[in-house]
């Protein structure tokens, strides 16, 4: 069964320091790896994805993800926080094997300091 | 705006009671999928249709129900509601190849009393 962890629950960063949210999946087969973004009160936002090909990703405002086969890892980064990115960050996975269905990690609440 | 529409926004109902929440997903998709939020649960898929068809099936309670209509449109109704029932439910839609991207509407905020 596929399986997706997001190991921090809540992080702090201050505006302007750089963020790494990290993701560990379990998949069977050739993943498809995905970052949502959901703001208080707000949808599921697509950040980035991840199907094939080269494994730095990049995404919209600022965001990168790296997908590392060997750790079954796909963290997501970016280099300088806006007060803005404050938010609920969730990763997924889904793929063929799965029938297109996507398994969420817990999510990752990020606070921003001014 | 992802192009998917969810309404209502919010419903508040009472124990016992059934609900429907529609989705209207973007123009062209034809798959559409629907999934739970809840605090003790996170986000878990519920039941995916395929033009028409049901395709995948997750952690859908016999309570709950959903169909897609010939224009595209799929209906998630709950049944017999329970306070733990109590949740945010999202459709999304994709469209082109399987393993395509999702992309959500701003989901249903359902609230059992």
């Amino acid at each position: 069964a596929q399986s997706v962890t997001q190991p921090d629950i809540h992080i702090t960063v201050s505006e302007g320091a750089s963020l790494e949210l990290r993701c560990n999946y379990s998949y069977g087969a050739t993943p498809y790896l995905f970052w949502y973004v959901q703001s208080p009160g707000q949808g599921l936002q697509l950040l980035l994805k991840y199907f094939s090909g080269d494994t730095l990703v990049q995404g919209i405002k600022g965001f990168e993800a790296e997908f590392k086969r060997s750790q079954s890892s796909f963290n997501l980064r970016k280099p300088s926080v806006h007060w803005s990115d404050a938010a609920e960050y969730f990763c997924a996975v889904g793929g063929l094997a799965a029938g297109n269905k996507l398994t969420f990690g817990g999510g990752t609440r990020v606070l921003v300091k001014p | 705006d992802s192009g998917v529409t969810q309404t209502p926004k919010h419903l508040i109902t009472a124990t016992g009671q059934r609900v429907t929440l529609r989705c209207s997903p973007r123009s062209g998709d034809l798959s559409v999928y629907w999934y739970q939020q809840s605090l003790d649960q996170g986000l878990q898929f519920l039941i995916q249709y395929y033009n028409g068809e049901e395709r995948a099936k997750g952690n859908i309670l016999e309570r709950f129900s959903a169909q897609q209509f010939p224009d595209l449109h799929s209906e998630l109704n709950l049944s017999s509601l329970e306070l733990g029932d109590s949740a945010l439910y999202f459709c999304a839609s994709s469209g082109g190849p399987p393993g395509g991207i999702q992309y959500f509407g701003a989901g249903t905020r359902l609230s059992v009393l």
